[in-house]
C-alpha cells in the first residue's frame, strides 16, 4: 500500500530565504507526484505537476523536483515571501486504482516578515 | 480556468438530517472525486465518478452514497448525519486519465451536532 510522508509537519522561515519541503513515498511505481498549498480553510490549488518520466517541473519561483527509484521529491520555494505562507502537500498516483491520489500530511509553513 | 463550484461553504445540521453537498465542475471533466479532511488524518476519498451514472468506493464510503445524474455535477450524501461526519469536504475533478491534474473545490464545513 502507497504511503506519502512530508516531514517536517511544520517549518518557520524568515523571509527572503530560499526553502526545500520533502515529500517522500514508499511504493516508486507512480504515473505522477502532485504539490498543492492549502490556505487555512480553503481547499488545494495545485501548483505543479510532475510525470513519472520528468526529473523537474518550474513555475515562477517554485520548482518541483522527482526521483521516482529513492521514492522522493522536494518542492523549492526561491525568496520566499509573507503570501507563501500555507500548508504544502504532496500526493502520488499510481496504479493503486480508482486513479486516486494518496495524500501526505501536509507541512505547514509560515513565513516570516 | 478550472472551476470547480461547492455551494454550500458552511452546514450545520442535526444528528440523523439528510444532508446533500453539490459540486459542479466546468471543464467538462469524466473524473470526479469526494474527499474528507480532517486533522491528523489528512485527505481521505469517499467515493469518485469516471462517468455518469458511475461511482466507485474509496478508502471511507460507509455512511455516505453519492449521485452523478449529469457530467458536471456531483453530489455527496449523508443519509443519516452523525457527530463523526463533522469534517471538511472536499470535491475535486480531473480528465480521464493517469497523467492529468486534479483541481479543487474550495471546500465544505459540515458540522453536525
Amino acid at each position: 500500500k502507497q504511503e506519502v510522508t512530508q516531514i517536517p509537519a511544520a517549518l518557520s522561515v524568515p523571509e527572503g530565504e530560499n526553502l526545500v519541503l520533502n515529500c517522500s513515498f514508499t511504493d516508486s511505481a507512480i504515473y505522477n507526484l502532485q504539490w498543492f498549498r492549502q490556505d487555512p480553510g480553503k481547499g488545494l490549488t495545485s501548483l505543479l505537476l510532475i510525470q513519472s518520466s520528468q526529473r523537474e517541473q518550474t513555475s515562477g519561483r517554485l520548482n518541483a523536483s522527482l526521483d521516482k527509484s529513492s521514492g522522493r521529491s522536494t518542492l523549492y520555494i526561491a525568496a520566499s515571501q509573507p503570501g507563501d505562507s500555507a500548508t504544502y502537500l504532496c500526493a502520488v498516483k499510481g496504479p493503486q486504482g480508482a486513479q486516486k491520489l494518496v495524500f501526505g500530511q501536509g507541512t505547514r509553513l509560515t513565513i516570516n516578515p | 480556468d478550472v472551476k470547480v463550484t461547492q455551494s454550500s461553504r458552511y452546514l450545520v445540521k442535526r444528528t440523523g438530517e439528510k444532508v446533500f453537498l453539490e459540486c459542479v465542475q466546468d471543464m467538462d471533466h469524466e473524473n470526479m472525486f469526494w474527499y474528507r479532511q480532517d486533522p491528523g488524518l489528512g485527505l481521505r476519498l469517499i467515493y469518485f465518478s469516471y462517468d455518469v451514472k458511475m461511482k466507485e468506493k474509496g478508502d471511507i464510503p460507509e455512511g455516505y452514497s453519492v449521485s452523478r445524474e449529469k457530467k458536471e455535477r456531483f453530489s455527496l450524501i449523508l443519509e443519516s448525519a452523525s457527530t463523526n461526519q463533522t469534517s471538511m469536504y472536499l470535491c475535486a475533478s480531473s480528465l480521464q486519465g493517469e497523467r492529468n491534474t486534479i483541481y479543487f473545490g474550495e471546500g465544505s464545513w459540515l458540522t453536525v451536532v
